[in-house]
């Protein structure tokens, strides 16, 4: 199948900074990529959908000048967690796809620890 | 809104036991099903597909069954390992709409 890296896959930072996760697709190329996020023992959660050379879809609830996310290539995506604060610890998993309606398959993951 | 529920959420077999995971979903009108793996820490890794057409999907040890109807589906694990310890995930794709819909996961464990 299809592969997709995420980086860093682990990153503890202080409260206040902020953290960039990078999503890659290695072997194909990406139209549309999701970025989800998952506590403990709870289900993924998607947080919003970016395709290629446009501005992401947000879902209710997620706050895109915290979140900024960045599709600028076919195999390229980040988000930016903005003046990070313990309550934005999860688990960030990103997954890429050659459209929307498309599979996705999905990255490592990345686990953030804001102290 | 399409709701997906995961019965057990945990369950401890020995090892060799075949078992079944359950997965439950509201809105039958579904586009695919889908069952992912995860280990701790890790991200998901995809087991079965199925589509809204299809009744099952086998690899291996595993056999995904859908019955669109009852909205349920069920994940069959043949003589179990210690590795197949991990939380299964079951994720539902509805009719027009490009984002699945995953349920909380059942957590595995098999014991030597």
């Amino acid at each position: 199948g299809a592969v997709v890296s995420q980086h860093p896959s682990r990153v503890i930072c202080k409260s206040g900074t902020s953290v960039k996760i990078e999503c890659r697709s290695l072997d194909f190329q990406a139209t549309t990529m999701f970025w989800y996020r998952q506590f403990p023992k709870q289900s993924l959660m998607l947080m919003a959908t970016s395709n290629e050379g446009s501005k992401a879809t947000y879902e209710q609830g997620v706050e895109k000048d915290k979140f900024l996310i960045n599709h600028a290539s076919l195999t390229l995506s980040t988000l930016t967690v903005t003046s990070a604060h313990p309550e934005d610890s999860s688990f960030y998993i990103c997954s890429a796809s050659q459209g929307t309606y498309n599979e996705q398959f999905f990255g490592p993951g990345t686990r953030l620890t804001v102290l | 809104k399409q709701e997906v529920t995961q019965i057990p959420a945990a369950l401890s077999v020995p090892e060799g036991e075949n078992l079944v995971l359950n997965c439950s979903f509201t809105d039958s009108a579904i586009y695919n099903l889908q069952w992912f793996r995860q280990d701790p820490g890790k991200g998901l890794t995809s087991l079965l597909l199925i589509q809204s057409s299809q009744r099952e999907q086998t690899s291996g040890r595993l056999n995904a069954s859908l019955d669109k109807s009852s909205g349920r589906s069920t994940l069959y694990i043949a003589a179990s390992q210690p590795g197949d310890s991990a939380t299964y995930l079951c994720a539902v794709r509805s009719g027009g709409s490009y984002i699945p819909t995953f349920g909380r996961g059942t957590s595995l464990i098999v014991h030597p």
